[in-house]
C-alpha cells in the first residue's frame, strides 16, 4: 500500500456512458495527479492539481474532466470515450510538486468498448 | 521535451548477475527518479537523484547522473527473481509536478 487508492480498479464502459474515477491519498501531500498509460507509450501526465487548483492540463481531450474538492481527493470524469481511450489511468500524489518522489495508486484499468 | 529514454527497452539476465539500465533525457532538471512498476499495476519510486549529486546509492540500487551527457543510469547489484518488473526514469524540471516518464525497461530475471 503506498498510501494512494484508486477505485474502481477495473471498468468497461460504453462509449456512451458516463463514469468517474476516484483517487484518494492519505499521505497529507499537496499536488495530485492523473496520468494515462497505454501499450508502448510512455506514461502521460494529464492534469496536476496543486492545493485543490489545476495547475496543468496536458492538451487533454474535453471528454476527460478532473475535479478536485480537497487535497485528499481526485476524481477523473469520464464521457463518450472512445475505444483508444483504453488504457490504465493512474494516480499520484506528492509534496512539492515534482522536488519529491511521487506515490502512485494501483491504478484503473479502463476498456472502452 | 524532456521526456528521459531508457536503454535498453528489455534486459534478460540470470539471479545473481547485475542489471544496468540507463536513461537520456533532453533539457535540464532539478532533479532524476527511478520507478519500478510490476505487470498492471501501479509505480513504486526507488530512488531519486538532484541535479548536483552525482551518485546515489540505496540498498542493492545505484544511481549515477551525469547533467554534461543529460543521462543516468540504474544498476541493480546481485538481481533476483522478484526484480522482474518494468523500469522507468522521470525527470522533474521547472513545470509544477510535472514529472515526464520515459518508456521504461522491461527486465526479467531468470532464477
Amino acid at each position: 500500500e503506498t498510501g494512494v487508492t484508486q477505485t474502481p480498479r477495473h471498468l468497461v464502459m460504453g462509449m456512451t456512458n458516463k463514469k468517474s474515477l476516484k483517487c484518494e491519498q492519505h499521505l497529507g501531500h499537496n499536488a495530485m495527479y492523473w496520468y494515462k498509460q497505454s501499450a508502448k507509450k510512455p506514461l502521460e501526465l494529464m492534469f496536476v492539481y496543486s492545493l485543490e487548483e489545476r495547475v496543468e492540463n496536458n492538451s487533454v481531450p474535453s471528454r476527460f474532466s478532473p475535479e478536485c474538492p480537497n487535497s485528499s481527493h481526485l476524481f477523473l470524469h469520464l464521457h463518450t470515450l472512445q475505444p483508444e481511450d483504453s488504457a490504465l489511468y493512474l494516480c499520484a500524489s506528492s509534496q512539492g510538486g515534482g522536488l519529491t518522489e511521487a506515490f502512485f495508486g494501483q491504478g484503473t484499468r479502463l476498456t472502452v468498448v | 521535451s524532456q521526456q528521459g529514454e531508457e536503454d535498453p527497452q528489455a534486459l534478460s539476465i540470470q539471479e545473481g548477475e547485475n542489471a544496468t539500465m540507463n536513461c537520456s533525457y533532453k533539457t535540464s532538471i532539478n532533479n532524476l527518479q527511478w520507478y519500478r512498476q510490476n505487470s498492471g499495476r501501479g509505480l513504486v519510486h526507488l530512488i531519486l537523484i538532484r541535479s548536483n549529486e552525482r551518485e546515489k546509492h540505496s540498498g542493492r540500487l545505484r544511481v549515477t547522473l551525469d547533467t554534461s551527457k543529460k543521462s543516468s543510469s540504474l544498476l541493480i547489484t546481485a538481481s533476483r527473481a522478484a526484480d522482474t518488473a518494468s523500469y522507468f526514469c522521470a525527470t522533474s524540471g521547472t513545470s509544477y509536478g510535472k514529472l515526464t516518464f520515459g518508456q521504461g525497461t522491461i527486465l526479467t530475471v531468470h532464477p
